[in-house]
């Protein structure tokens, strides 16, 4: 157990539906990050938050929508999504501070399948 | 890209052997990182080095960082089938908390 955890653990959602990805942190992090991992390809950084605000956003579809309503919680609410965004979609949470580039502890994430 | 490049993508080896994965990059790092992940779960932090660093070790791990190359390599000795895995470097090129991720070796040890 890393101290991250992440709901549900899988999910699989049509085109139509709204659905959100919950994670939880017990390690008195201050930074949290959505990732996305498709098959054969580079974890990629979706979102950033530090004490809540969000620092990063990279260039994410709307469809994906995060909420961080305090440093130990983060969301993903998910609406209108295509079968491409069918990934494991990973949290994780570190502890910051500016320039120092921390370890970060991940979530067993969240397997999604978009029919 | 500032993608971290791995090589080689596979590897397969006996238990008991020596597994060495290596990583480069593009940019000017603060640290790198070394990762590992079992299928289809979160990723594990193993150990983090340095730009001043050149070497460090837990365990069985081995880590070295050449800035002038902008490489890293992880050797991993006297392998066990529950090494199997795959394993991610990771870099940490200034800014606030970004961190990238390369795009990982699969590695398999055969009992």
């Amino acid at each position: 157990e890393t101290g991250v955890t992440q709901t549900p653990r899988h999910l699989v959602m049509g085109m139509t539906n709204k659905k959100s990805l919950k994670c939880e942190q017990h390690l008195g992090h201050n930074a949290m990050y959505w990732y996305k991992q498709s098959a054969k390809k580079p974890l990629e950084l979706m979102f950033v938050y530090n004490f809540k605000e969000q620092t990063e956003n990279n260039s994410v579809p709307s469809r994906f929508s995060p909420e961080c309503p305090n440093s130990s919680h983060l969301f993903l609410h998910l609406h209108t999504l295509q079968p491409e965004d069918s990934a494991l979609y990973l949290c994780a949470s570190s502890r910051e501070t500016p320039g120092q580039g921390h370890e970060q502890y991940f979530g067993p994430g969240t397997r999604l399948t978009v029919t | 890209s500032q993608q971290g490049e791995e090589d080689p993508q596979a590897l397969s080896i006996q238990e008991g052997e020596n597994a060495t994965m290596n990583c480069s990059y593009k940019t000017s790092i603060n640290n790198l990182q070394w990762y590992r992940q079992n299928s289809g779960r979160g990723l594990v932090h193993l150990i983090l080095i340095r730009s001043n660093e050149r070497e460090k070790h837990s365990g069985r791990l081995r880590v070295t960082l050449d800035t002038s190359k902008k490489s890293s390599s992880l050797l991993i000795t006297a392998s066990r089938a529950a090494d199997t895995a795959s394993y991610f470097c990771a870099f940490h090129s200034g800014g606030y908390q970004k961190v990238t991720f390369g795009t990982g070796t699969k590695l398999q040890v055969i009992p």
